[in-house]
């Protein structure tokens, strides 16, 4: 079946350091990656996503990139600040054979980020 | 636009009984899905539902049932309350669109405390 392993936390970093929270998936079909962040108390909220091979998705300082032949989606941002202390959660999604809106989740990964 | 709603909030319920939440997708939204949240297990999927139809349905036992109205508003029930089944559950909605993944909204999820 469809499985990602991302990166045991807890991270803790500084204000403006660099982040790396890495994916990788095994997948079934060609799988659609996401990148989910649940902030306390809240649900989850998408935070960037890619649809297919080499794809680089982005949003508010991070970027994340489909690599199929590592079959990695790893987390990046150059310089975090306090607000993005969260819980960062790895996603993949197979379009088709009735699985179109099943994502299967990473563990997660609590993220705090330190002033 | 109102986002995903969901009720109640926080639910304390005893071994045995049975509890029912309740989800409201964003409007023109026809799917809704259900994840179960713990720390032991993270996110798994429980099932997903389009025009009142379930598509697709996680690893649960019976005890996890579900429906959809006609409203696309959607219920989930569990049965015999067992203590494992404290978690939040997240409801997320979507649009539906042949062979494309479309984005799921979650709402902000129910914590269920079974004693």
């Amino acid at each position: 079946g469809d499985s990602v392993t991302q990166m045991e936390g807890p991270v803790t970093l500084s204000e403006e350091a660099f982040l790396t929270i890495n994916c990788t998936y095994t997948a079934t079909g060609y799988p659609s990656l996401f990148w989910y962040v649940q902030y306390p108390g809240e649900g989850l909220q998408l935070l960037l996503k890619a649809t297919k091979a080499d794809d680089k998705g982005s949003n508010k300082g991070f970027e994340a990139t489909y690599r199929k032949e590592t079959t990695s989606f790893h987390l990046e941002k150059g310089s975090v600040q306090v607000s993005d202390s969260a819980v960062y959660f790895c996603a993949l999604s197979v379009i088709g054979g009735g699985s179109n809106y099943k994502l299967t989740f990473g563990k997660g990964t609590l993220l705090t980020v330190n002033p | 636009k109102a986002g995903v709603t969901q009720t109640p909030r926080y639910l304390i319920k005893t071994r045995g009984q049975q509890v029912t939440l309740s989800c409201s997708p964003i409007s023109g939204h026809r799917s809704v899905s259900w994840y179960q949240q713990t720390p032991g297990q993270g996110l798994q999927f429980l099932f997903e539902y389009f025009s009142e139809t379930q598509r697709n349905k996680g690893n649960f036992p019976g005890r996890f049932s579900g429906r959809q109205f006609s409203n696309s508003r959607s219920e989930m029930n569990v049965s015999t309350l067992e203590l494992g089944d404290s978690a939040l559950y997240l409801c997320a909605s979507s649009l539906v669109s042949a062979g494309v993944y479309n984005e799921q909204f979650f709402g902000p999820g129910t914590r269920l405390t079974v004693l």
